[in-house]
C-alpha cells in the first residue's frame, strides 16, 4: 500500500516552454501533497504544500508564478513549471501525506531545460 | 530553529556486518514523528522506519532498528546483516507540527562492500 506515482519520469524541453508533472496517490486518498526539488548530492528542498481544493502554500523564495501547483482531486496534484529556463533543470519529487503522519514519495521527475 | 543533523556524510560497511547511522535533531515541539528514508541510486525515496516521539519503545523493521533517546534528541539507525541492496543515501527527518512538513538532514551515503 501507500504507492505514489509520478509522470513523466524524465522530460527534456526547450527554454521558454512549460512542463507539467503529475503526482498521483494510487491506493489512498491524499488531502495533502508536497513538492520538493533536489540538486545532485543534496537533500530535498521543500517547494510547496498542495492541499486538495485550496491554494498551494509556497516556501519562502519559491516563485509562485513560476511553479504552478494544482491539487484537483484527492489523488492528483500537478506541478507546472512555466516558461522553463536552464536553471530550472533539476530533479522534482512529490510526496503524498498518508495517515500516521507519514509521507510517501513518488519516483521523481528529471527535468532538463535546453 | 528546527533542524536535523547527520554528522556522517559517508560510511562504509562490509556485507553481513552491522552499521549505525547517527542523527540528532532540535525541536521545541512536544509531539512529533521521526523517520529514516533511504534513497538508492534510482533516487526513489523509500520509508525505512518511523518512530512516534511519545512512544518510548524503539521501532524495529526487520533488519532495521532505531535507538531513540528523546532527552538527548538523538535518533540513530542500526542496520543489521547489511546487504548490497542497502547501499543508498539515508536521510533522517521529522515532522514539524501541524503542517506535517518534513525537516530533513543532509544525508549519509552508505556503501555496502561485498
Amino acid at each position: 500500500g501507500a504507492v505514489v506515482s509520478q509522470h513523466p519520469s524524465r522530460v527534456i524541453c526547450k527554454s521558454g516552454t512549460s512542463v507539467k508533472i503529475e503526482c498521483r496517490s494510487l491506493d489512498f486518498q491524499a488531502t495533502t501533497m508536497f513538492w520538493y526539488r533536489q540538486f545532485p548530492k543534496q537533500s530535498l528542498m521543500l517547494m510547496a504544500t498542495s492541499n486538495e481544493g485550496s491554494k498551494a502554500t509556497y516556501e519562502q523564495g519559491v516563485e509562485k508564478d513560476k511553479f504552478l501547483i494544482n491539487h484537483a482531486s484527492l489523488t492528483l496534484s500537478t506541478l507546472t513549471v512555466t516558461s522553463a529556463h536552464p536553471e530550472d533543470s533539476s530533479f522534482y519529487i512529490c510526496s503524498a501525506y498518508e495517515r500516521r503522519e507519514t509521507q510517501y514519495f513518488g519516483p521523481g521527475t528529471r527535468l532538463l531545460v535546453l | 530553529a528546527q533542524t536535523v543533523t547527520q554528522s556522517q556524510p559517508e560510511m562504509s560497511v562490509q556485507e553481513a556486518e552491522t552499521v549505525t547511522l547517527s542523527c540528532t535533531y532540535d525541536t521545541s515541539e512536544s509531539n512529533y514523528y521521526l523517520f529514516w528514508y533511504k534513497q538508492p541510486p534510482s533516487r526513489q525515496m523509500i520509508l525505512v522506519i518511523r518512530q512516534e516521539a511519545y512512544k518510548q519503545q524503539n521501532a524495529t523493521e526487520n533488519r532495521f532498528s532505531v535507538n531513540f533517546q528523546k532527552a538527548a534528541k538523538s535518533f540513530s539507525l542500526k542496520i543489521s546483516d547489511s546487504q548490497l541492496g542497502d547501499t543508498a543515501m539515508y536521510f533522517c527527518a521529522f515532522t514539524r507540527g501541524a503542517t506535517n512538513k518534513l525537516i530533513f538532514g543532509t544525508g549519509t551515503l552508505l556503501a555496502v562492500q561485498p
